[in-house]
C-alpha cells in the first residue's frame, strides 16, 4: 500500500488567499484525521471522519477553515482566507477503527507570507 | 494545565546509554496510551502502544504505565544516534480523540 497521500508537500501563499490541502487515505480505512502541527502548540486534532461522516470538528480553529470528505478516497481541508498564524504543517492520518493505530501522511507544509 | 505533558528537551545522552522519555496526563478516564517517533521534518510514527499498569516491552523500547499517578514513560535502551528524533506521547480516553503532547527531543551523541 502507498500509505496515506497529501498533497501539496509545500504549499507557499499570501495571506487573503484561498489554500486547499489534499489527502487520500489507505485504502480500507474508515477513520481519517486532519491535524496541524506547530511548535508552540503541537500536534492538535482539527477534525476526524468516520465513513466519510464528520463525527468532530471541535478543533477547527474558526469558521475561515473546512473540511470534506467526498468519498472514502479522498478529502480537503480549506482555508479561506488564509492568515499568516495559519503557517503550520498540517498532517492527515487514517486509521482502521477508532482505536487502531493512525497513519500519517508526509504532512503539507503551509506558509502564508 | 494541558492535558498531556511533556518536557520539551532536548534530553541528551550517549550512545548506549538509557534514554527515559517521561509524560502525564490529566484525564482520569483516558485508556489508551502511545509513543510517537518523530525525525526532524518527517511525519509521527507509532513506536509503541500500551493499555495497562505496568511495562511492556518490544526489543530495546519499553513502555510502562502507573494509572494511579496519570503517568506514562519510554525507556530506550542502548540508545543510538538514530533515535536522535521527537518523541510524542498521546493519549486517548474510550473512543475519544487521540490527544498528544508536545513532544520530548532527544539527541543521542555517538
Amino acid at each position: 500500500d502507498a500509505g496515506v497521500i497529501q498533497s501539496p508537500r509545500h504549499e507557499v501563499t499570501e495571506m487573503g488567499q484561498e489554500v486547499t490541502l489534499r489527502c487520500k487515505p489507505i485504502s480500507g480505512h474508515d477513520y481519517l484525521f486532519w491535524y496541524r502541527q506547530t511548535m508552540m502548540r503541537g500536534l492538535e486534532l482539527l477534525i476526524y471522519f468516520n465513513n466519510n461522516v464528520p463525527i468532530d470538528d471541535s478543533g477547527m480553529p474558526e469558521d475561515r477553515f473546512s473540511a470534506k470528505m467526498p468519498n472514502a478516497s479522498f478529502s480537503t481541508l480549506k482555508i479561506q482566507p488564509s492568515e499568516p498564524r495559519d503557517s503550520a504543517v498540517y498532517f492527515c492520518a487514517s486509521s482502521f477503527g477508532i482505536q487502531e493505530t493512525q497513519y500519517f501522511g508526509p504532512g503539507t507544509r503551509l506558509l502564508v507570507l | 494545565q494541558k492535558e498531556v505533558e511533556q518536557n520539551s528537551g532536548p534530553l541528551s545522552v550517549p550512545e548506549g546509554a538509557i534514554a527515559s522519555l517521561n509524560c502525564t496526563y490529566s484525564d482520569r478516564g483516558s485508556q489508551s496510551f502511545f509513543w510517537y517517533r518523530q525525525y526532524s521534518g518527517k511525519s509521527p510514527e507509532l513506536i509503541m502502544s500500551i493499555y495497562s499498569n505496568g511495562d511492556k516491552e518490544d526489543g530495546r523500547f519499553t513502555a510502562q504505565l502507573n494509572k494511579a499517578s496519570q503517568y506514562v514513560s519510554l525507556l530506550i535502551r542502548d540508545s543510538q544516534p538514530s533515535d536522535s528524533a521527537t518523541y510524542l506521547c498521546a493519549v486517548k480516553a474510550g473512543f475519544q480523540k487521540l490527544v498528544f503532547g508536545t513532544g520530548t527531543r532527544l539527541l543521542v551523541s555517538p
